[in-house]
Order: C-alpha cells, then sequence, then structure tokens
C-alpha cells in the first residue's frame, strides 16, 4: 500500500513568487493534515482536512497561505507570495479515524521550501 | 492539552534497551499518550499510543504509571536505526471538550544508538 506522498520534494523560489505543494494521502484516508517546520523550531500544525472541508484551520499563519482538498482526496497548500520566513519542511499526514482513541497520523516525506 | 516535558538527549548502545522518559503532570483523565519519532529527514512515524494501561506492539513498549503523570517509551532491542528524535505528545479527546485533530509537537528526545 502506497504511502502518503507529497511534491515537489524540493523547491527553490524567489521571495514574492508563488508556490504549491501538493499532498496524496493514503487511499481512504479522510483526514487530511498540513504541518511545517521552519529552521530551528518545532514542527506546527496548520490545518486539518475531513474529506473537503476544512475542520481545522487555526495553525495558517496568514492569508499568504491558501490550502485545498477538492473531491476530499490530494490536497494543495498555496504559498502566495513567499517570504523568506516561509522556508522550512512543510508535512502531509492522513489518518483514517480521527478520535484520540484511533487516531494514528502517517508523514509524508515532506517538501523542503526555500525561500531566496 | 496537557504539555510533556522529555530530555534533550540520551544515548543508547546498540542491541540494548531504550527507555525515554515523559512528564505530562498536567494530564486529565481523557487525555491520550503518544509517541512519534522523526528519523533525519523524513517525515515523523507514529509508534504507539495508550490510555492507561500498558500497551505494546511490534515497535515498541508504552508503560505509563498508575497516577498517569508520567510514561516511559521502551524500545528493547535498539538499533541504529533507531536513532531519531523521539516526540511525546499528549492529545485530549475532541467528543469531550478537547482540541481537534492536530498534534502538537515538542522539541523531543534526540535519541543517538551507539555501536
Amino acid at each position: 500500500e502506497a504511502g502518503v506522498t507529497q511534491f515537489p520534494s524540493h523547491s527553490v523560489i524567489e521571495k514574492g513568487q508563488t508556490v504549491t505543494l501538493r499532498c496524496d494521502p493514503i487511499s481512504g484516508h479522510d483526514n487530511l493534515y498540513w504541518y511545517r517546520r521552519v529552521m530551528g523550531k518545532e514542527i506546527k500544525f496548520l490545518l486539518h482536512f475531513v474529506k473537503e472541508s476544512k475542520q481545522d484551520e487555526s495553525g495558517m499563519p496568514n492569508n499568504r497561505f491558501l490550502a485545498e482538498r477538492t473531491g476530499g482526496t490530494y490536497s494543495t497548500l498555496k504559498v502566495q507570495p513567499a517570504e523568506l520566513e516561509d522556508s522550512g519542511v512543510y508535512f502531509c499526514a492522513s489518518s483514517q479515524f480521527w478520535s484520540p482513541l484511533r487516531n494514528e497520523q502517517f508523514f509524508g516525506p515532506g517538501t523542503r521550501l526555500t525561500v531566496l | 492539552d496537557a504539555k510533556t516535558t522529555q530530555p534533550t538527549s540520551m544515548d543508547c548502545a546498540e542491541g540494548r534497551a531504550a527507555n525515554l522518559p515523559c512528564n505530562h503532570s498536567t494530564i486529565s483523565g481523557n487525555e491520550y499518550v503518544y509517541w512519534y519519532r522523526q528519523i533525519h529527514s523524513q517525515g515523523p512515524q507514529y509508534i504507539i499510543h495508550g490510555l492507561k494501561n500498558n500497551e505494546t506492539n511490534e515497535m515498541a513498549s508504552l508503560i505509563i504509571t498508575e497516577d498517569r503523570k508520567s510514561s516511559t517509551l521502551i524500545l528493547p532491542h535498539a538499533t541504529l536505526r533507531d536513532t531519531a528524535v523521539y516526540y511525546c505528545i499528549v492529545r485530549s479527546d475532541p467528543n469531550y471538550g478537547g482540541s481537534q485533530g492536530n498534534l502538537i509537537f515538542g522539541k523531543g528526545t534526540k535519541l543517538s544508538v551507539k555501536p
């Protein structure tokens, strides 16, 4: 069974440009999460989709970030315009259930974003 | 969600048991203890979780004290591939007024398994 995949693995862009990250969750997982780790900091939650609906977007840093999950399958995270402080590793995770009793989240390998 | 405290780093000899402690003294009754790890340059990986009973799976064992204020993750026979940062995370049940589905990562414990 394929795991969570993310594309691209690495992106280098200029400040002010736009970048779109893609995440394909494990098939059948309704829950999809975005996290990121910026330089020297801890991994931080960005948002949580249940199917195509945003369940929790409390971690989104500002309106330059837009996440979508049309059709409840793959998700995209767009950063427009990118700023230097957006550099870091963006992780996507998916889970079948959404209860602490059963909420093992499976993470992708991450996309390393470098904004110059 | 309750705050967790973990040692910054630990060393373990290859083949020996690695015991990683976590303090969660403010944990409440509906909060679960989860453990994840992140091997260098990879995404975090789920290891195990529990509420109050000890748990064991193919990767590790989780020992939770009777008062639930602390827990220990045990890797019974550590290998070099177990070198990683280990995160202890406490999560509450959203159905009982708890947080949502997100994981809150702290700094974790950097475990170095040495030959």
